[in-house]
């Protein structure tokens, strides 16, 4: 299994970061999995963004709540994240990973993906 | 729901072990087995290393273990080596399909 993030690299502050996920190597409908976002801040640690069922189920960080939507497109294996309103300190290399869906873990990541908020 | 909290720092002589910290509360790391820790390199993508509180993924050494005592998770390192320096996050499921992640802990080896 591998994934992949894409998208643009720099978002104007108040506009909205839009991102994908392509999953290689197995089907993003497996019941055995969540598909996953999270991002980390230069410097600094690990923030789980939200998870996303194939079925298009999403579960959100409560902090993130409001600016964050997740979509999943089971045609083309992908998954995506939107994240509206953003400003500088929604800078941050942004990864996708497989979760499981029975303990929550993350398995397999992406590369990751480094998107900068500025004019 | 608020970050596990990890020590900072933790360092450690070649050979020797050590162990990291995660504390949590009773809504996460205390009323779950869903405790897992990865390891991640400078400029690298994080990889698992732990999950299931003490399970260990196809090709992580022996020498990494885990283990939870009430809200308090922890890793430890036998044996440390060179490539074990790097920084080292635990999670944790905290109820509602929710999940939350520790601050980080950079292993520096002696």
């Amino acid at each position: 299994l591998q994934l992949q993030e894409s998208g643009p690299g720099l978002v104007k502050p108040s506009e909205t970061l839009s991102l994908t996920c392509t999953v290689s190597g197995g089907s993003i409908s497996s019941n055995n999995y969540f598909w996953g976002w999270i991002r980390q801040p230069p410097g600094k640690g690990l923030e789980w963004i939200g998870n996303i069922y194939y079925s298009g189920r999403t579960y959100y960080n409560p902090s993130l709540k409001s600016r964050v939507t997740m979509s999943v497109d089971t045609s083309k294996n992908q998954f995506s994240l939107n994240l509206n309103s953003v400003t500088a300190t929604d800078t941050a290399v942004y990864y996708c990973a497989s979760v499981h869906s029975y303990n929550y873990y993350m398995d397999v990541w992406g590369k990751g993906t480094t998107v900068t908020v500025s004019s | 729901q608020s970050a596990l909290t990890q020590p900072p720092s933790a360092s450690g002589s070649l050979g020797q072990s050590v162990t990291i910290s995660c504390t949590g509360t009773s809504s996460d790391v205390g009323n779950y087995n869903s405790v897992s820790w990865y390891q991640q390199h400078p400029g690298r993508s994080p990889k698992l290393m732990i999950y299931e509180v003490t399970r260990r993924p196809s090709g992580v050494p022996d020498r990494f273990s885990g283990s939870k005592s009430g809200n308090t998770a922890s890793l430890t390192v036998s044996g440390l080596q060179a490539e074990d320096e790097a920084n080292y996050y635990c999670s944790s499921y905290a109820g509602g399909n929710h999940v939350v992640f520790g601050g980080g802990t950079k292993l520096t080896v002696l």
